[in-house]
């Protein structure tokens, strides 16, 4: 059982660079989420979505666009890359709340470091 | 203010000691909680989920303060392997899951 996959590991871009990153779940999971991290902030939330064709802003959307095409895959793109989004990017998922309606917690991929130069 | 604030550290700490952590949330809605671990460089992975009259998991107790909006987790006889940054989490109720981080407390467990 792999859990939340994330594609690429690492990636080296250049300012104005267009890329996508990857993240797949196998658990059946309803709700996805990207994160940025950064060294003394903690992680934010960029975008989630809740159900395949949904997607909603987190904390820290702009300059990332997301798709939701399939309930396994959840995309975050960058149309044009810029230094300040340098970072570790973590995605995470997990079950609808359970009828205690106390929200699950989330699984987390190994992350993407990506270096915008 | 910061929703979730916790003592960055770093606690150093001999093999065998007792540590606690605390982090204080603002928003008084906020409905779920958790300690995430993070070891550098690796994804967040869910250490325990808090309850309000308090839970145990081995060697790790979480305590959960409502009415001052605080949140402890304490770790007795510590190993060299707990070393690693302690993530504060907690959620609203109804916000699809989403979690608002604390931004960790490192810490280093020494011989």
């Amino acid at each position: 059982n792999a859990g939340v996959t994330q594609t690429p590991k690492f990636r080296v871009l250049k300012t104005g660079q267009s890329m996508t990153l990857l993240c797949a779940q196998d658990m059946n999971h309803e709700y996805m989420y990207w994160y940025r991290q950064d060294p003394g902030m903690g992680l934010r939330l960029i975008h989630y979505s809740v159900g395949e064709g949904t997607t909603a802003k987190g904390e820290v959307p702009d300059g990332y666009n997301v798709s939701r095409l399939k309930k396994q895959n959840f995309l975050l793109g960058l149309e044009s890359a810029a230094p300040s989004q340098t970072s570790v990017y973590f995605c995470a998922s997990t079950k609808t709340m359970d009828t205690s309606y106390s929200n699950q917690p989330q699984h987390f991929g190994d992350g993407t470091r990506l270096s915008i130069l | 203010r910061k929703e979730v604030e916790q003592d960055p550290g770093p606690f150093n700490v001999p093999e065998g000691a007792t540590v606690a952590f605390n982090c204080t949330y603002s928003n008084s809605a906020s409905q779920s909680f958790f300690w995430y671990r993070q070891d550098c460089r690796k994804e967040p992975k869910l250490l325990m989920s808090v309850y309000s009259s308090g839970n145990e998991d081995g060697r790790f107790t979480a305590q959960l303060n409502r009415a001052s909006q605080y949140i402890s987790l304490l770790i007795r006889d510590s190993k060299l392997s707990d070393s690693a940054t302690y993530l504060c989490v907690v959620t609203l109720t109804g916000t699809a899951s989403k979690l608002t981080f604390g931004t960790g407390t490192r810490l280093q467990v020494t011989l």
